[in-house]
């Protein structure tokens, strides 16, 4: 079974900073998808950016790049110019490919990301 | 609208007690999804279900039942309501093929207290 993990329970980062979040995670897959979603207070889950294993260029998506490394089976956030909506519960995730449209998807425990003024 | 929207968004009931949590989802996906989030955070597939199969972790509850009347829900049973069963609860959907398969779009949960 996939593991996820997430060593960082909380993060603390000055607003305009860059600030990167870490996550390894566990699998004898070679194809899967990895992912980091956004948990605000107001408890909506929000996909922040996605990566294809398959695909060595790290994703990108504005402010928010994913640092992969697949040999290593590390996937890491970095949120750069920091803003207060930014402050969030931060979830890695991991998806299989091989499964078909059906896999849930397997969460890390969470960081959690603070923005100071 | 409201891609994936779930009813109720609270939900208080007593020890004991049958509810049901209601999931639909307008974005045409063919595969759905609940999860079941802890009071620590953490989450976790508790089922998928597409039309051609019901996936089950193995680790729920029978008294948990997933019941999907068509395509576009995905409804969540509960019977004989337990403490422990107090979470938030989150619908999901997706779509199995396309340039966006295997993005997940969340309802915005449902708190689930059981006193």
């Amino acid at each position: 079974a996939q593991t996820v993990t997430q060593s960082q329970p909380e993060m603390s980062v000055q607003e305009a900073e860059t600030v990167t979040l870490s996550c390894t995670y566990d699998t004898s897959e070679s194809d899967y998808y990895l992912f980091w979603y956004k948990q605000p207070p107001s408890r909506q889950m929000i996909l922040v950016i996605r990566q294809e294993a398959y695909k060595q260029q790290n994703a990108t998506e504005n402010r928010f790049s994913v640092n992969f490394q697949k040999a290593a089976k590390s996937f890491s956030l970095k949120i750069s110019d920091s803003q207060l909506g930014d402050a969030a519960m931060y979830f890695c995730a991991y998806r299989s490919r091989s499964g078909g449209g059906a896999d849930g998807l397997t969460f890390g425990k969470g960081t959690h990301l603070i923005i100071q003024p | 609208d409201t891609a994936v929207s779930q009813t109720p968004k609270y939900l208080v009931t007593q020890m004991g007690n049958d509810k049901s949590i209601k999931c639909e989802q307008n974005l045409g996906h063919d595969t759905m999804y609940w999860y079941k989030q802890d009071s620590k955070k953490f989450l976790k597939i508790m089922f998928s279900y597409n039309n051609k199969e019901l996936i089950i972790n193995e680790t729920v509850p029978n008294r948990f039942s997933p019941k999907s009347p068509d395509k576009a829900h995905l409804n969540l049973h509960i019977n004989s309501l337990e403490l422990g069963d107090s979470a938030v609860y989150f619908c999901a959907s997706s779509q199995d093929a396309g340039q966006v398969q295997n993005i997940q779009y969340f309802g915005a949960g449902t708190r689930l207290s059981v006193l």
